[in-house]
């Protein structure tokens, strides 16, 4: 089955660290996201990547970095510059040859910091 | 930038009756409009959506309208059915004729109740 996979579903971060959620799609497409869902916030967009080794910031990225070394990858590590990292965090990609931007989002991983 | 406002936040109503949520937008050179629906502990799944081009589009009990010149574009759901119950965000994205990708921006949900 194709689809967005992310991993792990929870996660729980001692303060100062830096933890890393993975996210990997089959679904040959190349543009890839990060969202960050908070209560009553809708998604905002922490970064974004048309293409392989190439990424933008979105609304939100500070205290967070991406990278791109693959299609099907696109992880991002939340750091320690981020202030208040727990939330609820999603991935997702679209098509990037196609001139609409319908996207696919993964499970998601909820990060809790202690 | 953009800025999508969506109401209401929360939305009970009878199995059965009908639902709608509205969304507007800020920028006028948005024109993809999607919207998902997000059940307890997943991530959104595209339900249907509409491009500027067209004002209307349905899909069996669910249909979105769009209001270009006043910038606000609706979601209705017929004939509720619990399973519907669930949050619902709109979005809006600007697409770009040469291809291209940007994020969405959306709304920040209404919590859909189904009452039986």
């Amino acid at each position: 089955d194709g689809g967005i996979t992310q991993s792990p579903k929870y996660l729980f971060r001692k303060e100062g660290q830096n933890v890393t959620l993975s996210c990997e799609q089959n679904l040959n497409h190349d543009a890839m996201y990060w969202y960050r869902q908070d209560p009553g916030q809708g998604l905002r967009l922490i970064y974004y990547s048309q293409i392989v080794n190439d990424f933008q910031k979105g609304d939100i990225a500070e205290g967070y970095s991406v990278s791109r070394e693959k299609k099907e990858s696109f992880p991002l590590t939340v750091t320690s510059a981020q202030k208040n990292p727990t939330a609820f965090y999603l991935c997702a990609s679209s098509i990037f040859y196609q001139s609409y931007n319908e996207q696919f989002f993964g499970p998601g991983t909820r990060l809790t910091v202690l | 930038g953009e800025n999508v406002e969506q109401h209401p936040s929360t939305l009970s109503v009878q199995e059965g009756d009908s639902a709608v949520i509205k969304c507007t937008y800020s920028d006028s050179a948005s024109n993809y409009f999607p919207w998902y629906k997000q059940e307890l502990g997943k991530g959104p799944q595209l339900i249907i959506d509409i491009r500027s081009n067209v004002g209307e589009k349905k899909d069996q009990r669910i249909a979105v309208t769009l209001n270009k010149t006043a910038k606000h574009f609706s979601l209705h759901i017929t004939e509720t059915q619990p399973e519907d119950s669930a949050v619902y965000f709109c979005a809006a994205s600007s697409m770009y004729s040469g291809g291209g990708a940007d994020g969405l921006t959306f709304g920040k949900g209404t919590h859909l109740i189904i009452q039986p």
